[in-house]
């Protein structure tokens, strides 16, 4: 079957611009991640959705940042007056249900590039 | 918290070698522990992972990795390298029980021929 799907897969803008980074999960998984892999920070988590309950959005690194997931499905990262340190790699994950070791399946993520 | 040490961040075998990555963990409870690869500009795929049971866990592509608790690790190795095998590769833990994972910093494996 399909796998975690991200788009678009780069993204170039200015800083102080916003950008939207979307992820569509692989169908009947109920936990979504967002991730982000940068040079100087490695991989990070940034939030994680799991069914109807409320995320966690512990590892956002500013109120710059934000995402929703409607109707279940479909994530999306928002970013905020863009900063050149959030350049970087945006990978979506998702996985049948959260924790118990689920394997996490990952997309092909977003580069993000901000000038 | 929770951490994780890989170490080395480069690692050069010969093809038909051994490959050995190390990763080390910190976590107050017995986590889930996962290695992942990275493929050039692809995404991050599993190739193992332990939860319970059998500490010698089998992955693909020849892979396999043992939970130490004594010693808090989870090395991965091949007993030989295949010049396909060069990626980078991650070693998780999730100690929380959420499958929110905090990843090493990542080995980059180089084969040569």
């Amino acid at each position: 079957g399909a796998g975690v799907s991200q788009s678009p897969s780069n993204k170039v803008t200015e800083k102080g611009k916003d950008v939207e980074l979307r992820c569509d999960p692989i169908s009947g998984h109920t936990a979504l991640y967002w991730y982000r892999q940068s040079l100087g920070q490695g991989l990070e988590f940034l939030i994680y959705f799991q069914g109807n309950s409320a995320p966690d959005k512990s590892g956002l690194p500013s109120d710059r940042f934000s995402a929703e997931r409607t109707g279940g499905s479909v994530s999306t990262l928002t970013i905020q007056r863009t900063q050149q340190e959030d350049s970087a790699v945006y990978l979506c994950a998702s996985s049948l249900t959260s924790g118990g070791g689920e394997t996490q399946y990952f997309g092909p993520g977003t580069r993000l590039l901000v000038l | 918290a929770q951490s994780v040490t890989q170490l080395g961040s480069h690692v050069s075998v010969s093809e038909g070698a051994l490959v050995l990555l190390r990763c080390n963990y910190s976590s107050s409870v017995p986590p889930y522990l996962f290695w992942y690869v990275q493929y050039p500009n692809q995404g991050l795929q599993l190739l193992l992972k332990y939860t319970t049971g059998a500490t010698l866990v089998k992955g693909i592509n020849g892979f396999e990795a043992e939970f130490k608790k004594s010693e808090t690790s989870f090395h991965l190795t091949k007993p030989s390298a295949h010049m396909s095998d060069a990626a980078e590769y991650f070693c998780a833990v999730d100690s929380s029980n959420t499958g929110k994972l905090i990843f090493g910093q990542g080995t980059t494996l180089q084969v040569k021929p």
